[in-house]
């Protein structure tokens, strides 16, 4: 069954406008993983953080966790036309990932 | 060089063949897997393998059979296709560490686009 719920689901904002994904999910987890998916294209890992780090950067991508509320938070600063894809947060669970159904993020020129 | 690569691109075929889709990877992993991503975006895990041996099989119909070769070669044959198996099939592989049973971040072909009419 689906572990991870991102919300929005899509997401409209200027370029240099910061974007905000959230995840939630349901069981205790070893991570969380982001991932983003350019149309057409495979799956490009961004992050990943582990269940006991409560945030994460790189580059202009921070990204939180609180296990206590089973959420995260992807925020993307400064974005660019490039940025637009779809975001999917996977939880690690034992020896596998499970995906969300994902944010569409569409950078506004 | 191409990390994950997957043949063919593209598969349009009818209902009731048979068809394979090849998954290669060059990064030294030891663990790969078979995703299925519907219409909706919706990415679901089919397969894993460590080492050539299966290790995950997600609820899958057996007209699903994997195949791996070596650690780098990861095939999935489909039996008696059916239209709702029309989806992009994406393989994917990671390095399994120490202690065993972590996740770790995954590396994904371009997907296969299977259509089926």
């Amino acid at each position: 069954s689906q572990q991870g719920e991102e919300d929005p689901q899509a997401l409209s904002i200027q370029e240099g406008e910061n974007a905000t994904m959230n995840c939630s999910y349901k069981t205790s987890i070893n991570n969380l993983q982001w991932y983003r998916q350019n149309s057409g294209r495979g799956l490009v890992h961004l992050i990943l953080i582990r269940s006991n780090e409560r945030e994460k950067h790189s580059g202009r991508l921070r990204v939180t966790l609180d296990t206590s509320k089973k959420s995260s938070s992807l925020l993307i600063t400064a974005s660019r036309a490039a940025d637009t894809a779809s975001y999917f947060c996977a939880t690690g669970i034992y020896d596998k990932i499970i995906f969300g159904k994902g944010t569409r993020l569409h950078i506004l020129p | 060089d191409t990390a994950v690569s997957q043949t063919p691109k593209y598969l349009v075929t009818q209902m009731g063949n048979d068809k394979s889709i090849k998954c290669e990877q060059n990064l030294g992993h030891d663990t790969m897997y078979w995703y299925k991503q519907d219409s909706k975006k919706f990415l679901k895990i089919m397969f894993s393998y460590n080492n050539k041996e299966l290790i995950i099989n997600e609820t899958v119909p057996n007209r699903f059979s994997p195949k791996s070769p070596d650690k780098a070669h990861l095939n999935l044959h489909i039996n008696s296709l059916e239209l709702g198996d029309s989806a992009v099939y994406f393989c994917a592989s990671s390095q399994v560490g120490i202690p065993s049973g972590s996740s770790y971040e995954q590396y994904f072909g371009p997907g296969t686009r299977l259509t089926v009419t």
